[in-house]
């Protein structure tokens, strides 16, 4: 069945350090993603997008990656601060619809 | 903020209680969305509006039942729930939901506990 999932559930980063955190999907069929960033007690925030047109995308600190052949996702964030330690989850939206699959998370947690 | 609100945002209620969810959005979209998230478990899509016109209901049990009176305005009224039912319900709106490819914004969720 069609399953986005998130390789590592936890992960802690030294403040200053780069992150990364990975997605796996599953629908080939699926041309738009995007990075949502949720914290404690809030609904997700979306940090990220890119279209399955290109391979990689660039924000103010973070990065997406997109490698259609394996069908793998990552975020990256440069210089991580305590202000990112959230819960980090990917969603696929297969092409001609409207739903999107949501991974399941990664925590982010950044040591001071 | 998002642009999208929810009240309430903690709610307790009991097995033969009746309550409702609302949410306000104030982007101008067409579309709204409730979504299910529970511990260590993906958001579950609920319901669709796009237009006001319910165009998904992801099997869910009639125990939960949507209403759309504009599109700024969706409510999610809640009726003899069960326990299993405890969760963040979240609400969300997209430009509209017809081709996909809408970032969708989320508000804040509403805690929900079913004793």
């Amino acid at each position: 069945g069609e399953s986005v999932g998130l390789h590592l559930p936890t992960l802690s980063v030294q403040e200053g350090d780069n992150s990364i955190i990975n997605c796996a999907y599953s629908n080939s069929a699926s041309d738009y993603f995007i990075w949502y960033k949720q914290e404690s007690g809030k609904g997700p925030q979306f940090i990220i997008d890119i279209r399955s047109n290109m391979d990689k995308r660039q924000g103010q600190r973070v990065t997406v990656l997109l490698n259609k052949t394996v069908k793998h996702l990552s975020l990256q964030i440069a210089a991580t601060q305590p202000g990112d330690s959230a819960v980090y989850f990917c969603a696929e939206n297969p092409s001609g619809t409207y739903k999107y699959i949501f991974g399941t998370g990664t925590r982010l947690k950044v040591l001071a | 903020e998002t642009g999208v609100t929810q009240t309430p945002r903690h709610l307790v209620m009991g097995m033969t209680n009746k309550k409702s969810l609302k949410c306000e959005q104030h982007l101008g979209h067409n579309a709204m969305y409730w979504y299910k998230q529970s511990a260590k478990k993906p958001l579950e899509l609920m319901f669709v509006y796009n237009f006001k016109e319910q165009t998904e209901n992801n099997s869910v049990p009639s125990r939960f039942s949507p209403e759309c009176p504009n599109s700024s305005h969706l409510f999610l009224h809640l009726h003899t729930l069960q326990p299993e039912d405890s969760a963040l319900y979240l609400c969300a709106s997209s430009q509209e939901s017809g081709t996909g490819n809408n970032e969708q914004f989320f508000g804040p969720g509403t805690r929900l506990t079913v004793l």
